[in-house]
Protein backbone atom coordinates (compact mmCIF):
# COMPACT_ATOMS: atom_id res chain seq x y z
CA UNK A 1 0.00 0.00 0.00
CA UNK A 2 1.54 3.32 -1.42
CA UNK A 3 -0.40 5.63 1.04
CA UNK A 4 -2.40 7.11 -1.90
CA UNK A 5 -5.61 6.09 -2.62
CA UNK A 6 -7.78 5.94 -5.38
CA UNK A 7 -11.20 5.03 -6.06
CA UNK A 8 -13.07 3.13 -7.71
CA UNK A 9 -10.68 1.25 -8.83
CA UNK A 10 -12.65 0.58 -12.27
CA UNK A 11 -15.29 1.92 -14.06
CA UNK A 12 -17.71 1.79 -16.43
CA UNK A 13 -19.70 4.13 -18.06
CA UNK A 14 -21.14 5.49 -21.83
CA UNK A 15 -20.14 7.88 -24.28
CA UNK A 16 -21.42 10.89 -23.18
CA UNK A 17 -21.69 10.55 -19.51
CA UNK A 18 -19.75 11.92 -16.80
CA UNK A 19 -17.41 10.63 -13.92
CA UNK A 20 -15.48 11.89 -10.84
CA UNK A 21 -12.57 9.80 -9.94
CA UNK A 22 -11.38 10.50 -5.97
CA UNK A 23 -7.41 10.99 -4.88
CA UNK A 24 -6.55 10.85 -1.28
CA UNK A 25 -2.74 11.76 -0.86
CA UNK A 26 -0.32 10.14 1.11
CA UNK A 27 -0.36 11.34 4.72
CA UNK A 28 1.60 14.88 4.79
CA UNK A 29 1.66 15.18 1.57
CA UNK A 30 0.79 18.97 0.06
CA UNK A 31 0.75 18.11 -3.49
CA UNK A 32 -1.89 16.09 -5.99
CA UNK A 33 -0.92 15.51 -9.99
CA UNK A 34 -3.40 13.62 -12.29
CA UNK A 35 -2.12 11.30 -15.28
CA UNK A 36 -3.56 9.60 -18.02
CA UNK A 37 -1.97 6.33 -18.97
CA UNK A 38 -3.34 5.24 -22.37
CA UNK A 39 -1.66 2.17 -24.69
CA UNK A 40 -0.88 4.71 -27.28
CA UNK A 41 -0.44 8.11 -25.27
CA UNK A 42 1.74 6.90 -22.67
CA UNK A 43 1.73 8.54 -19.45
CA UNK A 44 0.01 12.03 -19.88
CA UNK A 45 0.71 14.63 -17.12
CA UNK A 46 -3.04 16.30 -16.98
CA UNK A 47 -2.96 19.12 -13.80
CA UNK A 48 -1.20 19.30 -10.72
CA UNK A 49 -2.51 20.75 -7.48
CA UNK A 50 -0.68 22.12 -4.15
CA UNK A 51 -2.10 22.81 -1.11
CA UNK A 52 -5.58 23.88 -2.44
CA UNK A 53 -4.37 25.57 -5.38
CA UNK A 54 -3.44 25.03 -9.30
CA UNK A 55 0.24 24.26 -10.30
CA UNK A 56 0.65 23.03 -13.21
CA UNK A 57 -1.56 22.21 -16.26
CA UNK A 58 -0.29 19.47 -19.04
CA UNK A 59 -2.19 17.84 -22.04
CA UNK A 60 -5.81 18.43 -19.88
CA UNK A 61 -8.88 18.49 -22.44
CA UNK A 62 -11.33 21.41 -21.90
CA UNK A 63 -13.91 18.12 -20.87
CA UNK A 64 -11.88 17.26 -17.69
CA UNK A 65 -11.38 19.63 -14.73
CA UNK A 66 -10.10 18.80 -11.19
CA UNK A 67 -9.81 20.61 -7.93
CA UNK A 68 -8.11 19.84 -4.39
CA UNK A 69 -10.02 20.57 -1.06
CA UNK A 70 -9.46 21.88 1.90
CA UNK A 71 -9.25 18.20 3.33
CA UNK A 72 -6.27 17.77 0.36
CA UNK A 73 -8.17 15.08 -1.22
CA UNK A 74 -8.64 15.68 -5.14
CA UNK A 75 -11.39 14.89 -7.74
CA UNK A 76 -10.88 14.78 -11.50
CA UNK A 77 -14.43 15.42 -13.37
CA UNK A 78 -14.73 13.75 -16.95
CA UNK A 79 -17.49 14.94 -18.71
CA UNK A 80 -18.97 14.38 -22.37
CA UNK A 81 -16.76 10.94 -22.13
CA UNK A 82 -15.29 9.74 -25.59
CA UNK A 83 -14.48 5.62 -26.51
CA UNK A 84 -10.96 7.50 -26.96
CA UNK A 85 -10.92 8.45 -22.47
CA UNK A 86 -10.74 4.69 -22.04
CA UNK A 87 -7.63 4.92 -19.75
CA UNK A 88 -5.60 3.89 -16.43
CA UNK A 89 -6.25 7.51 -14.58
CA UNK A 90 -3.22 7.87 -12.18
CA UNK A 91 -3.04 10.32 -9.29
CA UNK A 92 0.41 10.79 -7.42
CA UNK A 93 1.60 13.26 -4.48
CA UNK A 94 4.61 14.49 -3.48
CA UNK A 95 5.05 16.37 0.18
CA UNK A 96 5.96 19.40 -1.30
CA UNK A 97 5.46 21.27 -4.74
CA UNK A 98 8.06 20.31 -6.78
CA UNK A 99 8.54 16.51 -7.10
CA UNK A 100 12.16 16.44 -6.30
CA UNK A 101 12.16 13.37 -4.22
CA UNK A 102 10.12 11.53 -6.40
CA UNK A 103 5.76 10.92 -6.44
CA UNK A 104 3.89 8.65 -4.87
CA UNK A 105 1.67 6.84 -6.89
CA UNK A 106 -1.89 5.54 -6.22
CA UNK A 107 -2.60 2.28 -8.02
CA UNK A 108 -4.72 4.02 -10.51
CA UNK A 109 -8.35 3.91 -11.70
CA UNK A 110 -9.25 2.25 -15.07
CA UNK A 111 -12.04 3.83 -16.81
CA UNK A 112 -13.78 1.86 -19.77
CA UNK A 113 -15.84 4.27 -21.88
CA UNK A 114 -18.38 2.04 -23.95
CA UNK B 1 8.63 21.06 -25.69
CA UNK B 2 10.30 18.85 -22.71
CA UNK B 3 10.21 15.31 -23.63
CA UNK B 4 11.87 11.91 -22.67
CA UNK B 5 12.50 9.25 -25.41
CA UNK B 6 13.15 5.76 -24.18
CA UNK B 7 13.70 2.47 -26.44
CA UNK B 8 10.95 0.50 -27.81
CA UNK B 9 10.41 -2.52 -26.30
CA UNK B 10 9.68 -5.12 -25.45
CA UNK B 11 13.29 -6.42 -24.06
CA UNK B 12 13.65 -10.17 -23.34
CA UNK B 13 16.27 -11.61 -21.54
CA UNK B 14 17.66 -14.52 -19.88
CA UNK B 15 17.88 -14.65 -15.93
CA UNK B 16 21.59 -13.09 -15.01
CA UNK B 17 21.85 -11.43 -18.19
CA UNK B 18 23.29 -7.33 -18.46
CA UNK B 19 20.09 -5.13 -18.84
CA UNK B 20 21.01 -1.81 -20.36
CA UNK B 21 17.62 0.61 -21.13
CA UNK B 22 18.15 3.84 -23.36
CA UNK B 23 16.67 6.96 -21.94
CA UNK B 24 17.35 10.42 -23.95
CA UNK B 25 15.25 13.69 -23.22
CA UNK B 26 14.95 17.32 -24.30
CA UNK B 27 14.53 20.00 -21.63
CA UNK B 28 14.43 23.86 -21.32
CA UNK B 29 16.25 24.08 -18.18
CA UNK B 30 18.46 21.77 -16.12
CA UNK B 31 16.29 19.08 -14.95
CA UNK B 32 15.99 16.33 -12.43
CA UNK B 33 15.76 12.79 -13.96
CA UNK B 34 14.24 9.66 -12.94
CA UNK B 35 13.38 5.70 -13.27
CA UNK B 36 10.38 4.27 -12.34
CA UNK B 37 9.15 0.64 -12.14
CA UNK B 38 5.59 -0.56 -12.77
CA UNK B 39 4.55 -3.86 -11.80
CA UNK B 40 1.61 -5.55 -13.44
CA UNK B 41 -1.69 -4.09 -11.78
CA UNK B 42 0.31 -1.38 -9.56
CA UNK B 43 1.27 2.33 -9.93
CA UNK B 44 4.04 3.22 -10.88
CA UNK B 45 7.02 3.16 -7.97
CA UNK B 46 9.85 5.36 -7.90
CA UNK B 47 13.53 2.85 -8.48
CA UNK B 48 16.30 6.20 -8.62
CA UNK B 49 16.83 9.67 -9.26
CA UNK B 50 19.66 11.95 -10.61
CA UNK B 51 19.55 15.54 -9.62
CA UNK B 52 22.44 17.13 -11.99
CA UNK B 53 25.23 16.20 -14.10
CA UNK B 54 27.12 13.33 -13.72
CA UNK B 55 25.29 12.14 -10.87
CA UNK B 56 24.55 8.56 -10.80
CA UNK B 57 21.61 6.81 -9.11
CA UNK B 58 21.17 3.43 -7.95
CA UNK B 59 18.48 1.03 -6.03
CA UNK B 60 18.50 -2.78 -5.82
CA UNK B 61 21.43 -2.85 -8.20
CA UNK B 62 20.28 -0.49 -10.65
CA UNK B 63 22.36 2.40 -11.80
CA UNK B 64 22.20 5.22 -14.05
CA UNK B 65 24.04 7.94 -14.61
CA UNK B 66 23.23 11.86 -15.52
CA UNK B 67 24.96 12.95 -18.99
CA UNK B 68 24.24 16.05 -20.09
CA UNK B 69 26.43 16.08 -22.75
CA UNK B 70 24.70 13.36 -24.19
CA UNK B 71 21.23 14.08 -22.82
CA UNK B 72 20.81 10.87 -21.95
CA UNK B 73 19.98 9.16 -18.30
CA UNK B 74 20.34 4.94 -19.20
CA UNK B 75 19.79 2.11 -16.98
CA UNK B 76 21.60 -0.18 -16.35
CA UNK B 77 21.71 -3.72 -14.39
CA UNK B 78 24.39 -5.99 -14.75
CA UNK B 79 22.47 -9.24 -13.86
CA UNK B 80 18.65 -9.14 -13.83
CA UNK B 81 16.14 -11.62 -11.95
CA UNK B 82 12.99 -12.76 -13.18
CA UNK B 83 11.61 -10.75 -10.44
CA UNK B 84 12.72 -7.78 -12.28
CA UNK B 85 10.07 -8.06 -15.37
CA UNK B 86 8.29 -5.20 -15.32
CA UNK B 87 7.77 -1.49 -17.58
CA UNK B 88 10.26 0.94 -16.72
CA UNK B 89 9.57 4.50 -17.32
CA UNK B 90 12.33 7.54 -17.72
CA UNK B 91 10.74 10.62 -16.55
CA UNK B 92 12.42 14.42 -16.15
CA UNK B 93 11.00 17.56 -14.25
CA UNK B 94 12.18 20.47 -15.49
CA UNK B 95 11.01 23.29 -13.06
CA UNK B 96 11.54 25.91 -16.26
CA UNK B 97 9.31 23.38 -18.35
CA UNK B 98 5.72 23.98 -19.46
CA UNK B 99 4.60 21.34 -17.13
CA UNK B 100 6.40 23.46 -13.92
CA UNK B 101 8.02 20.83 -11.95
CA UNK B 102 5.39 18.30 -13.10
CA UNK B 103 7.14 14.84 -14.39
CA UNK B 104 7.06 14.28 -18.16
CA UNK B 105 6.95 10.38 -18.66
CA UNK B 106 8.90 8.56 -21.48
CA UNK B 107 6.71 5.69 -23.23
CA UNK B 108 7.71 2.68 -20.89
CA UNK B 109 10.06 -0.19 -21.91
CA UNK B 110 8.63 -3.49 -20.76
CA UNK B 111 10.86 -6.05 -19.68
CA UNK B 112 10.57 -9.78 -19.32
CA UNK B 113 13.04 -12.01 -17.94
CA UNK B 114 13.10 -15.25 -18.02
CA UNK B 115 14.67 -18.56 -16.08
Amino acid sequence: DSGVTQTPKHLITATGQRVTLRCSPRSGDLSVYWYQQSLDQGLQFLIQYYNGEERAKGNILERFSAQQFPDLHSELNLSSLELGDSALYFCASSVEGTGWDGYTFGSGTRLTVV
Amino acid sequence: GDSVTQMEGPVTLSEEAFLTINCTYTATGYPSLFWYVQYPGEGLQLLLKATKADDKGSNKGFEATYRKETTSFHLEKGSVQVSDSAVYFCALSDRQGQAGTALIFGKGTTLSVSS
